[in-house]
């Protein structure tokens, strides 16, 4: 199992912005795919996972309609958006998932360093 | 939302020295609890599952025990490149949540 993330972004606020993340395994449509949030120098944050049989999503309340996360298994990729970045959205950004079906996270993308500056 | 509090923030090491982080859930969640290992400029890394499942692939140095609200990864006789941060995860309820982390430095 690969995930592959697009690459480093560089984004003004305001802008719109997507971000990708491609599974290369077989089984995609099987395990939640869950994006986690790395602001500089900081820890660790859960934002919210995608169930990609169905699109079905949970989000953290802290991310909750600030970002939108999205499937296509038609292409097992899954998505991260934002409509109105902002500065403090500067972050590196993670997609993971587990092995089986099980909630850790086994296995991780490389990361998107998504900058947003004026 | 569950609250996961490490212990202790930072910590500074020997080689060979026995190193034990604590993770304490504010709600009991069972076993849903796994650690992470995140090295500098890399993405984390799984050590532990459902609090003390070790797996193919980590060494076998690390291990990790408790369950309900306790839980802890001790990392035996340790390596100098076990310099680290290390995070716990709680998948017991939405919305997950991570540990502030703890950095293991090796002197």
């Amino acid at each position: 199992v690969q995930l592959v993330q697009s690459g480093a972004e560089v984004k003004k606020p305001g802008e719109s912005l997507r971000i990708s993340c491609k599974d290369s395994g077989h089984r995609f449509t099987s395990y939640w795919m869950n994006w986690v949030r790395q602001l500089p120098g900081k820890g660790l944050e859960w934002m919210g996972r995608i169930d990609p049989s169905d699109s079905y999503t949970n989000y953290s309340p802290s991310f909750q309609g600030h970002v939108t996360i999205s499937a296509d298994k038609s292409i097992n990729t899954a998505y991260l958006q934002w409509n109105s970045l902002k500065a403090s959205d500067t972050a590196i950004y993670y997609c993971a998932r587990p092995e089986i079906a099980t909630a850790d996270l086994q296995h991780w993308g490389q990361g998107t360093l998504l900058t947003v500056s004026s | 939302e569950i609250v996961l509090t490490q212990s202790p923030d930072f910590q500074s090491v020997t080689p060979k020295e026995k190193v034990t982080i604590t993770c304490r859930a504010s709600q009991y969640i069972a076993n849903s609890l796994h650690w992470y290992q995140q090295k500098p400029d890399q993405s984390p890394k799984l050590l532990i599952k459902y609090a003390s499942q070790s797996f193919s692939g980590v060494p076998s140095r690390f291990s990790g025990s408790g369950s309900g609200t306790d839980f802890t990864l001790t990392i035996n006789s340790l390596e100098a490149e076990d310099a680290a941060t290390y995070y716990c995860h709680q998948s017991s309820s939405l919305p997950f949540t991570f540990g502030q982390g703890t950095k293991l430095e090796i002197k």
